[in-house]
């Protein structure tokens, strides 16, 4: 599976867009785009998915560039609740599957 | 519906002694996933199950751990003569398909275990 590179913390203020940003440049073509989060104690939880399209569901929202190097979660109106650890993950469906989860985004959303 | 649930959520042994954690994956999903979780790191793979099998197995550190998923359901990651080092969180997610399938995985809660 292509390698993600994920910046280590963000912040962001409640109410505003959290954007995070995921490199990754070595993605083949039948590779998917999987964010989870992690809440502090919690197993991960799984966010979204995408292979070319901006993808948009009721927790975020995808958007990867045309060539899929790079693509970035938003969470439009930010809470205090999406404090957590952000993983970008790249997987081959139909192919050898070993998940790489890195070390993510920790984002954490101020008052 | 019930998630996937793990039990103990805690477990406390000392160095040497053998441990068995259990994951309860959701009714029906045939992929199940063993994880490892240390402090400040995202999730290592460990093994995974497409129903009664074990697929992939390379992220099984050494010959001290071992999972079994006898009926394609409930799974055991067991770690005999435990060392300090295996002390972290264990976790374990199911999905509705595996290797052939767009779908995500659920984690449980996870199983944190301590080795004095």
């Amino acid at each position: 599976d292509a390698k993600t590179t994920q910046p280590p913390s963000m912040d962001c203020a409640e109410g505003r867009a959290a954007n995070l940003p995921c490199n990754h440049s070595t993605i083949s073509g039948n590779e998917y785009v999987y964010w989870y989060r992690q809440i502090h104690s919690q197993g991960p939880q799984y966010i979204i998915h995408g292979l070319k399209n901006n993808e948009t569901n009721e927790m975020a929202s995808l958007i990867i560039t045309e060539d899929r190097k790079s693509s970035t979660l938003i969470l439009p109106h930010a809470t205090l609740r999406d404090t957590a650890v952000y993983y970008c993950i790249v997987r081959v469906v139909g192919g050898s599957y070993i998940p790489t989860f890195g070390r993510g985004t920790s984002l954490i959303v101020h008052p | 519906g019930a998630g996937v649930s793990q039990t103990p959520s805690n477990k406390v042994t000392e160095k040497g002694k053998y441990v068995e954690l259990r994951c309860d994956p959701i009714s029906g999903h045939t992929a199940l996933y063993w994880y490892r979780q240390s402090l400040g790191q995202g999730p290592e793979f460990l093994i995974y199950f497409q129903g009664t099998g074990a697929a992939d197995d390379s992220g099984l550190p050494n010959d001290r751990f071992f999972a079994v998923r006898p009926e394609g359901s409930v799974s055991t990651l067991k770690i005999q003569r435990t060392e300090r080092g295996d002390s972290a969180m264990y976790l374990c997610a199911s999905s509705l398909y595996g290797r052939a399938g767009v779908h995500e995985q659920f984690f449980g809660p996870g199983t944190r275990l301590t080795v004095l």
